[in-house]
């Protein structure tokens, strides 16, 4: 199908880390992304990584590929209440053979960060 | 500020109306996606121009149409409004056609109330 899937709600506590879990469907889609959305703005990307990697760091960012099972991860070291947000995962879908086409992203997953 | 503006922020409006949402690119940036953001359906991709010319279409109604002008801003028209269209439409802008590093720069939406 079409849809990429997250769950919706994470609560942790500041300091701790956060894991953000999706799954998606298109073996083809080249890129994964994750984006973040704070409240009344649009979404920024975070990172992304290229489908022939397994691991990207990022300062306190680490994405998890597992392209077998079309499962990707976003962790969020010692995390901080600024970073209480929706976290979207994101695949690329080709259009046709060129490389024009569209993210299709999950339904996002809001993080809530406790004091 | 991701430089891309979206008008009106905000618009309340009534069941079987018409509406124009107006995106201004970044500056540079040659590709304009529109997606609409409910929270029953999350994120979804309408549609795609690049340089003017419509790129990738995805699950956008017969009602809605979208064009991008030669000044490279775009406008989605969405008519015959029915209540399931309130949401927020969200505007975004990458320099290129193609999926590459995925980045793109997201204006901060205009929510759509129809009553």
């Amino acid at each position: 199908g079409e849809d990429v899937e997250q769950s919706l709600f994470l609560s942790v506590r500041e300091g701790d880390s956060s894991v953000i879990n999706c799954t998606y469907t298109d073996s083809s889609s080249t890129y994964l992304y994750w984006y973040k959305q704070e409240p009344g703005a649009g979404l920024q990307l975070l990172t992304y990584i290229f489908s022939n990697m397994d691991m990207k760091q990022d300062q306190r960012l680490t994405v998890l590929l597992n392209k077998k099972d079309k499962h990707l991860s976003l962790r969020i070291a010692d995390t901080q209440t600024g970073d209480s947000a929706i976290y979207f995962c994101a695949e690329s879908r080709p259009h046709g053979s060129s490389n024009t086409g569209k993210l299709i992203f999950g339904q996002g997953t809001t993080l809530q960060v406790k004091p | 500020d991701s430089g891309v503006t979206q008008t009106p922020k905000h618009l309340i409006t009534a069941t079987g109306q018409r509406v124009t949402l107006r995106c201004s690119p970044r500056s540079g940036d040659l590709s304009v996606y529109w997606y609409q953001q409910s929270l029953d359906q999350g994120l979804q991709f309408l549609i795609q121009y690049y340089n003017g010319e419509e790129r990738a279409k995805g699950n956008i109604l017969e009602r809605f149409s979208a064009q991008q002008f030669p000044d490279l801003h775009s406008e989605l028209n969405l008519s015959s409004l029915e209540l399931g269209d309130s949401a927020l439409y969200f505007c975004a802008s990458s320099v290129e056609a193609g999926l590459n590093t995925g980045e793109l720069f997201f204006g901060e939406g205009s929510r759509l109330t129809v009553l």
